[in-house]
């Protein structure tokens, strides 16, 4: 049974950071590209970012360019969330979700449960 | 960057009716790039449909998917309690992924 269980939200004022985790089971970690997903209070979905297999291609939307960075270890089978200079915008449910499987249909496949980060002074 | 609009906002229908769900892209989509997702109040996304008309693993066969290019549509045949939710499309392009607004499906 695939299994993503994130970690590591919180309250952190404006300014501050974070480090989300996200431990996988269940599938072959290191087959698959994962994404981070965050949803704010009562709003929709937005893609925040992913990364490769091999942890050498990352791509982030732009709000978030410069501040996040996404990593893995797949020794771990473990997804990471460095949050820096966090905004109040940046308050939502944060999941981890598996992603791209080199199978030529981009979805994401399994979802964590989430974890709140909570931007606020 | 591609705009996915979801229309209606909110459809409220009754157990046993039809539900069709409306996806537009700003430009074209790949089908391969397509995929429907429901998600009910405190749990995560659920993967319904990929490749614009593939149901994922578990899925029942009264949700389908289908359509190509601009516009897409999510059906579900015969509505189950289960099924009021909220349905969100998504795409991929320019190494990244987008989602449509949602669409609330209520009990009416």
């Amino acid at each position: 049974e695939v299994q993503l269980v994130e970690s590591g939200g919180g309250l952190v004022q404006p300014g501050g950071s974070l480090r989300l985790s996200c431990a996988a089971s269940g599938f072959t970690f290191s087959s698959y590209w994962m994404s981070w997903v965050r949803q704010a209070p009562g709003k929709g979905l937005e893609w925040v970012a992913n990364i490769k297999q091999d942890g050498s291609e990352k791509y982030y939307v732009d709000s978030v360019k410069g501040r996040f960075t996404i990593s893995r270890d797949n020794a771990k089978n473990s997804l990471y969330l460095q949050m820096n200079s966090l905004r109040a915008e940046d308050t939502a449910v944060y999941y981890c979700a598996r992603d791209y499987d080199s199978s030529g249909y981009y979805y994401l496949g399994y979802w964590g449960q989430g974890t709140l980060v909570t931007v606020s002074s | 960057e591609i705009v996915l609009t979801q229309s209606p906002g909110t459809l409220s229908l009754s157990p046993g009716e039809r539900a069709t769900l409306s996806c537009r892209a700003s430009q074209s989509v790949s089908s391969s790039y397509l995929a429907w997702y429901q998600q009910k109040p405190g749990q995560a996304p659920r993967l319904l449909i990929y490749g614009a008309s593939s149901r994922a693993t578990g899925i029942p066969d009264r949700f389908s998917g289908s359509g190509s290019g601009t516009d897409f549509t999510l059906t579900i045949s015969r509505l189950e309690p289960e099924d009021f939710a909220v349905y969100y499309c998504q795409q991929y392009g320019s190494s990244m992924y987008t989602f449509g607004q949602g669409t609330k499906l209520e009990i009416k």
